[in-house]
């Protein structure tokens, strides 16, 4: 089974920053790889999909990148709204598995 | 627009059953595979279940295997979780999700319902 390791489990940052998160996938998977936003009492929100693809409706500051083992998240600009966490998620195989998480928080 | 909406949560003692619903509206519920996914209290995401959409190809995680089944009707597009022989680590908020294909192969959720919360403790 294919295991994803996100990097940092957690971080602070300001309004404005750049922030980068890091999913390392146990195997390759080519681009199938998905990047969702969860807040507090709300569902997940699907950012990319297909490792750089920007879902529809979805603010231009997110980006995703990667491909094989390695993947980012960027926020260009940190938004108020986007304090929240931060999964993976690969879908090479049925069932896809999700990375632990990185919460972003208020510096 | 596309609106899943999760019932049938609720607190039931280990060993016991449960059956969750997710009602769909808004899109054509025939032509989507759909997904279970969980979140266990301070844990991460747990894809839990997935069937194809005409309910043909049913797929499980190894922690539900044998306990739990996935099925939907798709003349009252409706969705379901039979879940059987609960355990305390079964506890978790259950989301259902809508699959962009026909039977789960692209895996990811733009759409996912507000969640049924479990809790199994005696």
């Amino acid at each position: 089974d294919i295991q994803l390791t996100q990097s940092p489990s957690s971080l602070s940052a300001s309004v404005g920053d750049r922030v980068t998160i890091t999913c390392r996938a146990s195997g390759t998977i080519s681009t199938y790889l998905n990047w969702y936003q969860h807040q507090p009492g709300n569902a997940p929100k699907l950012l990319i999909y297909d490792a750089s693809t920007l879902q529809s409706g979805v603010a231009s500051r997110f980006s995703g990148s990667g491909s094989g083992t390695d993947f980012t998240l960027t926020i260009s600009s940190l938004q108020p709204e986007d304090f929240a966490t931060y999964y993976c998620q690969q879908t090479d195989s049925t069932l896809g598995t999700f990375g632990q998480g990185t919460k972003v928080e208020i510096k | 627009q596309v609106q899943l909406v999760e019932s049938g949560g609720g607190v039931v003692q280990p060993g016991r059953s449960l059956r969750l619903s997710c009602a769909a509206s808004g899109f054509t519920f025939s032509s989507y595979a759909m997904h279970w996914v969980r979140q266990a209290p301070g844990k991460g995401l747990e894809c839990v279940a997935v069937i194809s959409y005409d309910g043909g190809n049913k797929y499980y995680a190894d922690s539900v295997k044998g306990r739990f089944t996935i099925s939907r009707d798709n003349s009252k597009n409706t969705l379901y979780l039979q879940m059987k022989s609960l355990r305390a680590e079964d506890t978790a908020l259950y989301y259902c999700a809508q699959d962009p294909s026909r039977f789960g192969e692209r895996g990811y959720f733009a759409y996912w319902g507000q969640g049924a919360r479990v809790t199994v403790s005696s």
